[in-house]
């Protein structure tokens, strides 16, 4: 069973608008650790954020923002007042707390196309 | 503050040809990871070192390939008789112990003919 989702695979707006990427995960654990990653067109992965499995606090950064709901297993990645250089390709990943390797299991990523 | 480096950028090879694609970590991390990605999809995990002890391999990682981490710096990836399957994006990423961020490296596109 797929652990990460991403349902969106490719989502298009105009700039300026906002956008939300959704990801839902699965897993028994009760400690686990969530990130977003991007990957702009040159293909590195540049870390957006971690957050554990007990806080469930939203978090902002600048234009970003993450809502984190257990209830529905969901960690949603919203950009505000999107800009061109936000295009790229979003991943979502779990890592569980039962794994001691701390592998990171990836969603399948949503590729994000801000039209100028 | 360097990064994660990994060389070749870019890989062209005949099938059934060897490749060894280097990775470089960021130096204070212990930890090093290996993973795949393929065109529309998320990286996969192939295996990972704590410093120089190889302590996961992923089912994928078939016995053409490879890894090793002589010195717990830098690591190599090597395939060896290349299909064209093995195609994609290689992505190296380090980190410090624990459930902490990876860093990645720019990644080696493989290309098998």
């Amino acid at each position: 069973a797929q652990k990460v989702t991403q349902a969106q695979t490719e989502i298009s707006v105009v700039e300026k608008e906002d956008v939300t990427l959704d990801c839902v995960y699965e897993t028994r654990d009760t400690t686990y650790y969530l990130f977003w990653y991007k990957q702009p067109p040159s293909g590195e992965l540049v870390f957006l954020i971690r957050r554990n499995s007990f806080d469930e606090q939203n978090e902002i950064s600048g234009r970003y923002s993450w809502n984190f709901q257990k209830s529905t297993s969901s960690f949603n990645f919203t950009i505000t007042a999107s800009q061109v250089v936000d295009s790229a390709v979003y991943f979502c990943a779990l890592c569980e707390g039962s794994d001691s390797n701390y592998q990171l299991i990836w969603g399948a990523g949503t590729k994000l196309i801000i039209k100028p | 503050d360097t990064g994660v480096s990994q060389n070749p950028r870019h890989k062209i090879t005949k099938r059934g040809q060897n490749v060894t694609f280097r990775c470089d970590p960021i130096s204070e991390h212990n930890r090093l990871y290996w993973y795949r990605q393929t065109l529309g999809q998320g990286p996969e995990f192939l295996t990972y070192f704590q410093n120089e002890a190889q302590l996961e391999k992923s089912r994928l990682l078939s016995d053409r390939f490879s890894a090793e981490r002589p010195k717990g710096s830098f690591s190599t990836l090597e395939i060896q008789r290349t299909e064209q399957g093995d195609s994609a994006m290689y992505l190296c990423a380090s980190s410090l112990e624990g459930i902490t961020k990876q860093f990645f490296g720019p990644g080696t596109r493989l290309t098998v003919l």
